[in-house]
């Protein structure tokens, strides 16, 4: 089926470093979005990002966050500066328009370390 | 505030016995549930998913049975099969997807 391939898929950064987590979505999609996983904690929605903007985020999307997807190569997420609390799985999804009832495609996940 | 809440927490039950897995949720405006299973070392996929206008959606061996008055919905795995060994995570959304909110999910094994 559909792949959508993450990049790198472990990484551990020094507290206060910039980290940039990258996503190569399925090719026809339009719709992308990162969600966070603390180890034994539930997949959380940081956000999603249609037509070049960022439609949502959630509270857990701090300041020092920031996504793009420029010119259709990855979709990142950049994080600057690190926190210990970054420390998580990471998680891209993309999909066609979901409110047409098109399923979100996850990738395996960017396990972030942060010491 | 955990909006969804999935129990157990883990399950084993017997190749060709029924799993049941749990989910509850607090938020009556949430109008899309799915269901994705998650094997080792690999990305969350889509199982299943229901809308509230069905109390019960069937794909082979997988139904959703789903209560919008107690805001409870099960997952019954009939005739499980150890390859159905994996962690089913429940979900829901206001807005049909574009922000899924999780459950911690179930880990399920199928002993032989």
């Amino acid at each position: 089926g559909p792949k959508v391939l993450q990049i790198p898929s472990h990484q551990i950064i020094d507290m206060g470093q910039m980290v940039t987590l990258n996503c190569d979505p399925v090719s026809n999609h339009l719709y992308f979005y990162w969600y966070k996983q603390i180890l034994g904690q539930q997949m959380e929605f940081l956000v999603n990002f249609y037509n070049g903007k960022v439609m949502e985020k959630s509270k857990l999307f701090k300041d020092q966050f920031s996504v793009e997807r420029p010119d259709g190569s990855y979709f990142t997420l950049k994080i600057q500066p690190t926190a210990l609390e970054d420390s998580a799985v990471y998680f891209c999804a993309s999909s066609l328009d979901p409110g047409s009832g098109n399923t979100l495609y996850f990738g395996e996940g960017s396990r972030l370390i942060v010491v | 505030q955990q909006q969804v809440r999935q129990s157990p927490q883990s399950l084993t039950v017997w190749e060709g016995e029924t799993a049941i897995l749990n989910c509850s949720y607090e938020d009556s405006t949430f109008d899309y549930f799915p269901w994705y299973w998650q094997f080792p070392r690999e990305s969350p996929a889509l199982l299943i998913a229901i809308r509230p206008v069905s109390n019960k959606k069937e794909d082979g061996r997988f139904t959703i049975f789903f209560n919008k008055r107690e805001k409870k919905l099960s997952l019954h795995i009939t005739d499980s099969q150890p390859g159905d060994s994996a962690t089913y995570f429940c979900a829901a959304s206001r807005d049909m997807g574009y922000k899924l909110t999780f459950g911690t999910g179930t880990s399920l094994l199928v002993d032989p």
